[in-house]
C-alpha cells in the first residue's frame, strides 16, 4: 500500500512569510495527525483529525497556525506569518480510526527553515 | 518530569556490539511504540508493544508494564543502524481520543 505522502519536502522562507504543507494519508485511514519536530526533540502534536473533525488542537498556536481536512482525506497545515522558532520538521501521520488500531504510519516530513 | 524518558541521550557503539536503549514512562498506557528516524528521513515504526517481547531480525523490544519500562535491543549492530530511536506511548483512553506522547529520542551512532 502507498505510504503517507507529504509535500514539499523542504521549504525555506523568510520570517513573516506564509507557508503551507500538504499531507495525503494512507487510503482509508480516518485519523490524521500533524506533528512539529524541532531539532533534537521528539515530535509534538499540533492537531489531530478524525475524518474531517478536529479531535485535539490544544497545542496548535492558533494565532498563526491553521489546519484543515475538509473532505476527511488529505490535509493542509498553514503557517501565517512564520517566525524563526517555527523552523522544524512537520510530520504527518495517519492510522485507522477504529478503537484498538494502534498502527501509526508517518510521512517523510516537510522540513521548514525560517530565515 | 516528562511523561516519557529515554536513556542514554546519545550512544556511540562499535560495529558488532549489542546495544540497549531504554524507555520509562509515567502514565497508564495501552501501547508503546519504538520508532526509527534516519537523518533527514521520515519516521518508521519498528514495534508496537502492549506486553511481553517482540523480535524482528536483529531487533528485540521488551516491555514491563508493572515497572513502566521498555527496552529496545540491537544485536550485531551495523553502521546502518545509526539513527534516532524514539519511544512513544499511547495513553489508555479509548478510541480516537487516545493520546500519543513521544520521548525526545536517542541518537545512536554505530562506527565501522
Amino acid at each position: 500500500e502507498a505510504g503517507v505522502a507529504q509535500s514539499p519536502r523542504y521549504k525555506i522562507i523568510e520570517k513573516r512569510q506564509s507557508v503551507a504543507f500538504w499531507c495525503n494519508p494512507i487510503s482509508g485511514h480516518a485519523t490524521l495527525y500533524w506533528y512539529q519536530q524541532i531539532l533534537g526533540q521528539g515530535p509534538k502534536l499540533l492537531i489531530q483529525f478524525q475524518n474531517n473533525g478536529v479531535v485535539d488542537d490544544s497545542q496548535l498556536p492558533k494565532d498563526r497556525f491553521s489546519a484543515e481536512r475538509l473532505k476527511g482525506v488529505d490535509s493542509t497545515l498553514k503557517i501565517q506569518p512564520a517566525k524563526l522558532e517555527d523552523s522544524a520538521v512537520y510530520l504527518c501521520a495517519s492510522r485507522p480510526g477504529y478503537s484498538g488500531a494502534n498502527v501509526l504510519t508517518f510521512g517523510a516530513g516537510s522540513r521548514l527553515t525560517v530565515l | 518530569k516528562n511523561e516519557v524518558e529515554q536513556s542514554p541521550q546519545n550512544l556511540t557503539a562499535q560495529e558488532g556490539e549489542f546495544i540497549t536503549i531504554n524507555c520509562s514512562y509515567s502514565v497508564g498506557i495501552s501501547a508503546l511504540h519504538w520508532l526509527q528516524q534516519h537523518p533527514g528521513g521520515g519516521i518508521v515504526s519498528l514495534f508496537m508493544l502492549s506486553s511481553g517481547k517482540k523480535k524482528h531480525g536483529r531487533l528485540i523490544a521488551t516491555i514491563n508494564i508493572q515497572e513502566k519500562h521498555s527496552s529496545l535491543h540491537i544485536t550485531a549492530s551495523h553502521p546502518r543502524d545509526s539513527a534516532v530511536y524514539i519511544c512513544a506511548v499511547r495513553s489508555r483512553s479509548t478510541g480516537a481520543n487516545s493520546k500519543l506522547t513521544f520521548g525526545k529520542g536517542i541518537t545512536l551512532s554505530v562506527r565501522p
